[in-house]
């Protein structure tokens, strides 16, 4: 059965922090891996990624995918209380449209 | 609209009853997408549409959940004779659809509470 897992389940860090989310993957046929933002309701899009070892950034965040390890990580450096949300890793498998999420990560930032 | 837009976004029901919801893709997207998010949890796949037609509905969970998306644009999500279990977010993602590597982009979901 296709499974994606997030650790931590949550995090707690003070402005200034840099965090390293995990996420972890299972799953037949590995297309791409997503990562987005959930703050209230709409995950919102931050990365796609396929290739490992490449890394893709925005500005504070980075994530990168090692397909030997079937994982990936997102960096958020320098936080802010606005990363203040919570972090879904999902993963497209190539049978099927459908994206695979895992738990997710809450993470809040203290000022 | 700019984005994927969501109705309602809020939704209260007595248990039994019938319920739809409402999901409008990005203008263009043929690919529609139906997730159920729990509390604590990320969202769970229901059903996939391209076009007109459901591709993959292996994710609904039984007969009581069915959508349709008749002109290939619109999606309706519909519940009937609600359980308490249901209760949960409903999200709706679209995506181009031309099947190469594409981002599903998520609305802001509907959430439903069964009393």
């Amino acid at each position: 059965e296709d499974k994606v897992v997030q650790s931590p389940l949550s995090l707690v860090v003070h402005e200034g922090d840099t965090v390293t989310l995990n996420c972890s993957y299972e799953v037949t046929n590995f297309r791409s891996l997503l990562w987005y933002k959930q703050e209230k309701k709409a995950p919102t899009f931050l990365f796609m990624l396929t290739s490992s070892g490449i890394e893709k950034k925005s500005g504070r965040l980075s994530s990168i995918l090692d397909k030997k390890e079937l994982s990936s990580i997102l960096n958020i450096t320098a936080t802010q209380t606005g990363d203040s949300a919570i972090y879904l890793c999902a993963v497209l498998s190539s049978n099927t449209g459908k994206l695979i999420f895992g738990q997710g990560t809450t993470l809040q930032v203290k000022p | 609209g700019a984005g994927v837009s969501q109705t309602p976004s809020n939704k209260v029901t007595e248990k039994g009853k019938y319920v739809e919801l409402r999901c409008d893709p990005i203008s263009g997207h043929t690919a529609l997408y139906w997730y159920r998010q729990s509390l604590g949890q990320g969202p769970e796949f229901l059903i996939y549409f391209q076009g007109t037609g459901a591709a993959d509905d292996s994710g609904l969970p039984n007969d009581r959940f069915f959508a349709v998306r008749p002109e290939g644009s619109v999606s309706t999500l519909k519940i009937q004779r609600t359980e308490r279990g249901d209760s949960a977010v409903y999200l709706c993602a679209s995506s181009p659809g031309t099947g190469g590597l594409e981002t599903q982009y998520f609305g802001p979901g509907t959430r439903l509470l069964v009393l």
